[in-house]
């Protein structure tokens, strides 16, 4: 059964930084693995999807990447702003098995 | 940009009534979701329909709950003789045009509260 997990669970940073969320997961046989954000109450906003055989995708300031070996991936941020302030959540396979997520605050 | 479509955003109902969760999913996709979150926990997977059927169920999936495509555009999700921890927001997702899970685009939720 697949597990994912993410660290940390909550990441507070200045305006402008660079950051890396993590997610690693406990099944290596997986289809794709998929970042999400979530605004509070609301619902999931695709965000990347690399599919098994990929090893990294890129959306504007977000890069997302997957290691299947290690169990591994990661979502860099670049020059972050107060906008990006959400909970992020990694999800693998087919049926996503989905990890708890990373509460990100930005500060002006 | 193709939405993913939930009606209604917020549902109150009593415990032991029967509940159904509207779904409009993408149109062209062919697997279809349901998911749930508990108020502060994960987002759990319930089942996905392929070609008119279930294709996979979770745990939570039991006898209490079904899922139908009555026509062409609709996706719906039964919840039988709810009960107080049914409360939770309700995801429907779609995801693959061309025969192969893909992209999973989710809807805005339906919150479900059990009273």
């Amino acid at each position: 059964k697949q597990e994912v997990t993410q660290i940390p669970a909550a990441l507070s940073v200045p305006e402008g930084e660079n950051l890396v969320l993590n997610c690693s997961f406990t099944d290596s046989a997986i289809y794709n693995l998929q970042w999400f954000r979530q605004d509070p109450g609301k619902g999931l906003t695709s965000l990347l999807l690399i599919q098994s055989s990929q090893r990294e995708q890129t959306s504007g300031r977000l890069n997302a990447s997957l290691d299947k070996s290690s169990g591994r991936s990661t979502l860099y941020i670049a020059a972050s702003q107060p906008g990006d302030s959400a909970t992020y959540l990694c999800a693998g396979s087919y049926q996503l098995t989905f990890g708890k997520g990373t509460k990100l605050s930005v500060i002006p | 940009e193709p939405e993913v479509t939930q009606t209604p955003s917020h549902q109150v109902t009593q415990m032991g009534q029967e509940v159904i969760l509207r779904c409009v999913p993408i149109s062209n996709h062919l697997y279809f979701y349901w998911y749930r979150q508990i108020l502060g926990q994960k987002v759990e997977f319930l089942v996905s329909f392929y070609n008119n059927e279930i294709s996979e169920k979770s745990e939570i999936f039991d006898d209490q709950f079904s899922v139908e495509r009555p026509d062409g555009s609709n996706f719906t999700l039964k919840i039988r003789s709810t009960k107080l921890e049914d409360s939770a927001m309700y995801f429907c997702a779609s995801s693959g045009r061309t025969g192969t899970p893909g992209r999973s685009t989710f809807g805005s939720g339906t919150r479900l509260t059990v009273v």
